[in-house]
């Protein structure tokens, strides 16, 4: 069964950096292009960033952006999401997914079939 | 930005009994527009996109329908673990953007 497991999350100060992780196993992971979504406490989904199946392609959402920066490693089925210059508006569960279709059948933008299970990052001082 | 509103913020129902949820978009996302179930703890689960596929393994009490920038998910007869709250998705555009969410309630 294809899955996505979320890492890396913590209590970080303003201003402080964190490096969020996501390992998938059960799919061909070069296929797809992958996404991290967050939601604040009591709040709705916000999608943070996306990346297209070879890394060339990579879109963030205003308020991250300049910020915070998705990668992936293909030999090890990998996704990061590297954030910097924290603010306390980023306290949220963050989560990786993945497309529903494969890249030969969509571009970056889809919907999300798999989601992790979330890492929580709180940025308090 | 596409903004995504989503009608009504609660909905108070009983179980057996049909919910009708509306998802509004600021332009036309065509017909890339995904629905989402989320239960308390969890991670959202994908049950429609392309605005009216269903998800491998989602019942068919749920369907989709709507194009352009009015879109509803219905649920034929609500079980009791169809309690939840519910998100629409565009994904025309970038960024990618979601609903505020309605939720499902027993009444």
């Amino acid at each position: 069964e294809a899955q996505m497991v979320d890492s890396g999350g913590g209590l970080v100060q303003p201003g402080g950096s964190l490096r969020l992780s996501c390992a998938a196993s059960e799919f061909t992971f070069d296929d797809y292009a992958l996404h991290w979504v967050r939601q604040g406490p009591g709040k709705g989904l916000e999608w943070v960033a996306g990346v297209n199946w070879n890394g060339d392609f990579k879109g963030y959402a205003d308020s991250v952006r300049g910020r915070f920066t998705i990668s992936r490693d293909n030999a090890k089925n990998s996704l990061s999401l590297q954030m910097n210059s924290l603010r306390t508006e980023d306290t949220a569960l963050y989560y990786c997914a993945k497309n529903i279709l494969t890249r030969h059948a969509s571009g970056t933008k889809d919907a999300f079939d798999i989601w992790g299970q979330g890492t929580l990052v709180t940025v308090s001082s | 930005e596409v903004v995504m509103t989503q009608s009504p913020a609660t909905l108070s129902l009983s179980p057996g009994e049909r919910a009708t949820l509306s998802c509004r978009a600021s332009q036309s996302v065509t017909s890339t527009l995904a629905w989402y179930q989320q239960k308390p703890g969890q991670a959202p689960k994908l049950l429609i996109y392309g605005a009216s596929t269903r998800a491998t393994g989602i019942p068919a009490r749920f369907s989709g329908s709507g194009s352009g920038t009015e879109f509803t998910l219905t649920i034929s007869s609500l079980q009791s673990e169809d309690f939840a709250v519910y998100y629409c998705q565009q994904y025309n555009n970038w960024p990618l953007t979601f609903g505020g969410g309605t939720k499902v309630e027993i009444k």
